[in-house]
């Protein structure tokens, strides 16, 4: 098992351009998340998907756009880049046994829009 | 907003020290609580769950105070291997809350030989 995979590893962008951000996850999970790293700031839900075809917006969801076309995959969209989107994001998915939830992560993607 | 508080560090220690973390959650209603650790430039990881009557997994004790809303982590004979940052993790509260989850902003543990 691969468990999350995230693609790319790093890009760099200029303002206003875009982007997309894949996830994939072969564990057969139900949830999946997006999440941006900043330093000082902790982990930021941006927006998270309790199965194929829903999405909802978590914390920080302005400038993003999700889809989740596929049970495996999360997309993550950047429609026009700008430098506050400057970030680490991280891509994790989960199941739900009572009220246990182990969020499981991908490596990560370094963003940075100049 | 839900608040999970953690002392930032960084928390410099010798190998071998036995060294303490606190963190505090503003969501009263949370029902499941982690610890999660991340190492330099890597995605975090699952360290622990943190039960209510507390729970111990190897030279790591996890502690739950529902009365005072506060997490505490234990780590006992430090290992230089331990180095990384620890963050402590809160769900939200029941319903469609629940399977969210609310990160601290993460203790920096050093151990030094």
């Amino acid at each position: 098992n691969a468990g999350v995979t995230q693609t790319p590893k790093f890009r760099v962008l200029k303002t206003g351009q875009s982007m997309t951000l894949l996830c994939a996850q072969d564990m057969n999970h139900e949830y999946m998340y997006w999440y941006r790293q900043d330093p000082g700031m902790g982990l930021r839900l941006i927006h998270y998907s309790v199965g194929e075809g829903t999405t909802a917006k978590g914390e920080v969801p302005d400038g993003y756009n999700v889809s989740r076309l596929k049970k495996q995959n999360f997309l993550l969209g950047l429609e026009s880049a700008a430098p506050s989107q400057t970030s680490v994001y991280f891509c994790a998915s989960s199941i739900r046994t009572g009220n246990v939830n182990e969020q499981f992560f991908g490596p990560g993607t370094r963003l940075t829009v100049l | 907003r839900k608040e999970v508080e953690q002392d930032p560090g960084p928390f410099n220690v010798p190998e071998g020290a036995t060294v303490a973390f606190n963190c505090t959650y503003s969501n009263s209603a949370s029902q499941s609580f982690f610890w999660y650790r991340q190492d330099c430039r890597k995605e975090p990881k699952l360290l622990m769950s943190v039960y209510s009557s507390g729970n111990e997994d190897g030279r790591f004790t996890a502690q739950l105070n529902r009365a005072s809303q506060y997490i505490s982590l234990l780590i006992r004979d430090s290992k230089l291997s331990d180095s990384a940052t620890y963050l402590c993790v809160v769900n939200g509260d029941s319903g469609a809350g629940s399977y969210q989850l609310t990160f601290g902003k993460g203790t920096k543990l050093s151990v030094i030989p």
